[in-house]
Parts: structure tokens; C-alpha cells; sequence
């Protein structure tokens, strides 16, 4: 089946730092690969994606390449807000039964210190 | 559009009653998602519905859990009776099938608690 293993955390780093949150996958398929962030105290919500292989999705300064031959979707970012505190969820959909089913990863904290 | 609703946001309850958790997707969307988030299990699937029909259910930890959706654009997750080990954020996540890289869009959860 398939399935989506993340970098555990907590990852704290100081403001303006390097962030990168590993990210692999498996599935039967080829699934398009996504990665959400999750702020305290609401839902899940999308950070930015990629459909197909050497896609890089990108937002609000984050980055994300779709590596196939490597089963594999990081996330990065140059330069790291406090703002970016949250917990950020990796995740596939793959069609299954005529749907198309998120996975997702056991997430990673993030806290940024000023 | 207002997004994915759900509610109650937060609700407390004594062990052994009823819970019903609602969720109305976003109009239009034709899958809908029920995840149940724990500090131990992570996000975990419960049961989705496709066009009002449930397809997958096999999520759902026990039969004392049953989801129906009798319209496009209601569904209820329903715990009879809940015990402690129920205590999680539930939420509800809705998609428009069609294309793989359609994302799921979520509600902002129901913080249960059971005492």
C-alpha cells in the first residue's frame, strides 16, 4: 500500500536558519505529492505541491522537487520565520477505488526562535 | 466559498454517551474525508465517501464508530458509546476527484474529549 515517512521532530532552529524536512514515499502508482502545514489550533492546509517527476512546488519561500528515482519530496526553505512555527504534514494522493486518497505522514514540528 | 465546516469545535463528554461530529464540505466537492489526529497515531483515515457512498470504511477502529453522508453536502461521524481512548481531533476534509493533484481541503477539527 502506500505510505509516507517523515523526518520526526521536533525541529528547532533560530530565526533566518536553513530548514529542510525529509520526506520519502512509497506507492503503486505515481501519485502527486504534496505538503501541508498545520498552525496551531486549526486544520490542515495546502503548502504547495507536484504532479509528476523533477516538478518543484513552491511557496511562500518553501521548495519542494519531486525526485522519482529517489522516492523522495523535501522540504526546504532558505531562510526560516517565526511565523513558519507549525507542524507540516507530507503527502501523497494516489486513485484508489475512483478516488483519489490522501496519505499522509506523521508530520514534523517546527519551532523558530527569534 | 466558506471552506469545509465542521462542528462542534470542541466538545466534552462523559464516557459511555453519544457523540455525533458534522461536517459539511465545500459545495461541489464529490469525496469527502473523515481523519481522526492523535499525538500517538498521527493522522489516520477513518472511512471517505465518493459521490455520498462510502467506499472505504476499514479505518474505522471499532463498530461503536459509523459516518453516514445522506447528502452531498452533509455527513456525521457518530461514536456510541465513546470511552476515553476516543479522546482526538477529528476532521473532516473534502476534494473534487478527477485529476491527481487535487488537494484536500480540511475543516479546522473537533477537539473530543471524553471523561
Amino acid at each position: 500500500g502506500n505510505s509516507v515517512t517523515q523526518m520526526e521532530g521536533p525541529v528547532t532552529l533560530s530565526e533566518e536558519a536553513f530548514l529542510t524536512i525529509n520526506c520519502t514515499y512509497t506507492a503503486t502508482g505515481y501519485p502527486s505529492l504534496f505538503w501541508y502545514v498545520q498552525y496551531p489550533g486549526e486544520g490542515l492546509q495546502l503548502l504547495l505541491k507536484a504532479t509528476k517527476a523533477d516538478d518543484k512546488g513552491s511557496n511562500k519561500g518553501f521548495e519542494a522537487t519531486y525526485r522519482k528515482e529517489t522516492t523522495s519530496f523535501h522540504l526546504e526553505k532558505g531562510s526560516v520565520q517565526v511565523s513558519d512555527s507549525a507542524v507540516y504534514f507530507c503527502a501523497l494522493s494516489d486513485r484508489a477505488g475512483g478516488s483519489y486518497i490522501p496519505t499522509f505522514g506523521r508530520g514534523t514540528s517546527l519551532i523558530v526562535h527569534p | 466559498d466558506a471552506g469545509v465546516i465542521q462542528s462542534p469545535r470542541h466538545e466534552v463528554t462523559e464516557m459511555g454517551q453519544e457523540v455525533t461530529l458534522r461536517c459539511k464540505p465545500i459545495s461541489g466537492h464529490n469525496s469527502l474525508f473523515w481523519y481522526r489526529q492523535t499525538m500517538m497515531r498521527g493522522l489516520e483515515l477513518l472511512i471517505y465517501f465518493n459521490n455520498n457512498v462510502p467506499i472505504d470504511d476499514s479505518g474505522m477502529p471499532e463498530d461503536r464508530f459509523s459516518a453516514k453522508m445522506p447528502n452531498a453536502s452533509f455527513s456525521t461521524l457518530k461514536i456510541q458509546p465513546s470511552e476515553p481512548r476516543d479522546s482526538a481531533v477529528y476532521f473532516c476534509a473534502s476534494n473534487l476527484w478527477g485529476g491527481g493533484d487535487t488537494e484536500a481541503f480540511f475543516g479546522q477539527g473537533t477537539r473530543l474529549t471524553v471523561v
